[in-house]
This record gives structure tokens, sequence and C-alpha cells, in this order.
């Protein structure tokens, strides 16, 4: 059974770029979520989209945003990048939002803005 | 707000040790606490989930605990070995409106395990 993967792996972006990063569940999960992890904030909540649906969202600029497709695949992308969206940007997927399921993350996104 | 801590950030233990994690949270109406392992340079790993309405879960030389009323959490290593050594995460499952859940994280705690 194949876990999340999420594309691509590594990038560097110049500031002011835009990025478009990718995640495919684990087959079968409908929920996906979006976190990014630095060393001084650690990990947190960007959005997390069910059905095709963002049904929450975390703290973030407007820059952030996201979205589902049919098939539970999710992107993210970030507009007009700044030098503080360097990042390890990570996709976690799970079953449905019924509170017994394990979460299953990523390998993530490792995000470098110069 | 739910805010969730772990003390220490770093530990650095001989070959052997029975080890204790602790992860404290602030909102005790959680849905579930679950434990990650991360390798440098890597996503996380999911080690052991605690639903609310549990008190611990055993997973080989793992075994994590929950109390929700003091708002605690602790993961236990048995016998800890090199390859134990890796930033330890405990997050709590919430619910917010619209019937979403999200992780609210701890910033970890490393752990180095000494031949």
């Amino acid at each position: 059974k194949a876990g999340v993967t999420q594309t691509p792996r590594y990038l560097i972006k110049t500031r002011g770029q835009q990025v478009t990063l990718s995640c495919s569940p684990i087959s079968g999960h409908r929920s996906v979520s979006w976190y990014q992890q630095t060393p001084g904030q650690g990990l947190q909540f960007l959005f997390e989209y069910f059905s095709e649906t963002q049904r929450n969202k975390g703290n973030f600029p407007g820059r952030f945003s996201g979205r589902q497709f049919s098939n539970s695949r999710s992107e993210m992308n970030v507009s007009t990048l700044e030098l503080g969206d360097s990042a390890l940007y990570l996709c976690a997927s799970s079953f449905d939002t019924q509170s017994g399921n394990t979460i299953y993350f990523g390998e993530g996104s490792w995000l470098t803005v110069v | 707000k739910q805010e969730v801590t772990q003390i220490p950030a770093a530990l650095s233990v001989p070959e052997g040790e029975n080890l204790v994690l602790n992860c404290s949270f602030t909102d005790s109406a959680i849905y579930n606490l679950q434990w990650f392992r991360q390798d440098p340079g890597k996503g996380l790993t999911s080690l052991l989930l605690i639903q609310s309405s549990q008190r611990e879960q055993t997973s080989g030389r793992l075994n994590a605990s929950l109390d929700k009323s003091s708002g605690r959490s602790t993961l236990y290593i048995a016998a800890s070995q090199p390859g134990d050594s890796a930033t330890y995460l405990c997050a709590a499952l919430r619910g917010d409106r619209g019937g979403s859940e999200k992780l609210v994280f701890g910033k970890g705690m490393k752990l180095t395990v000494n031949p």
C-alpha cells in the first residue's frame, strides 16, 4: 500500500516567485491536510481539505492557498514568495474526519527561498 | 487555544536505558493524541495513537499513556537503542468548526541514544 507521496522533494525559488506543491494521499483517504515546519515555529497547520472542500484554515496569509481534486490529490500554492517561507511543507492524509483514524504524513517538500 | 508542550527539548542517553518522554496539553477537549517520530530530513512516522477514551497504547518497545484530566501524555521507550535516535513529537487532535480536525504539535524532543 503506497504511502503519502509529495512532489517535488526539494526546490529552490527566488523571492517574489510562486510555487506549487503536490500531494497524493493514501488510496481511499479523503482528508488531506498541509503543515509547515520551520526550526523556529515548529509544525503549524495550514489547511485541510475533505472531498474537494476546504474545511479549515490556519493562521497564514492569503498568499498560501490550496485545492483538492476529485481523486483526493491536493496541491498547495504559495505566491509572492518571501524568505520566511523557506520550510519543510508536509502533507498528511487520513480516511475521514472521524477521530479514530491515524494521520499519515508524507516525506515533505523542502522549499528554499533565496 | 490548544498548546502542546514537550520538555526537555533534547535528551542524550546511553544505550539500554528505559526512557520517558513527556507531553502536556492545555485543552483536555481532544479527540486523540498521537506520537510521531521524525528522522533528519524526513517526514513524520506515526508511532502510536491514543483515543480520548483510552488510557494507553502499546507497540513493541513503545508504550504511550494519556491522562486527559491532567493534560498529560507519556511515551515510554524500553531498552533504548541507537536506532531510536530521532525527534519525537506529540500532537493533540482537536475538532474545529465545520467538522474538521487538526493536529496541534509540540516542538518535539530530540533523542540521542549513544552506543
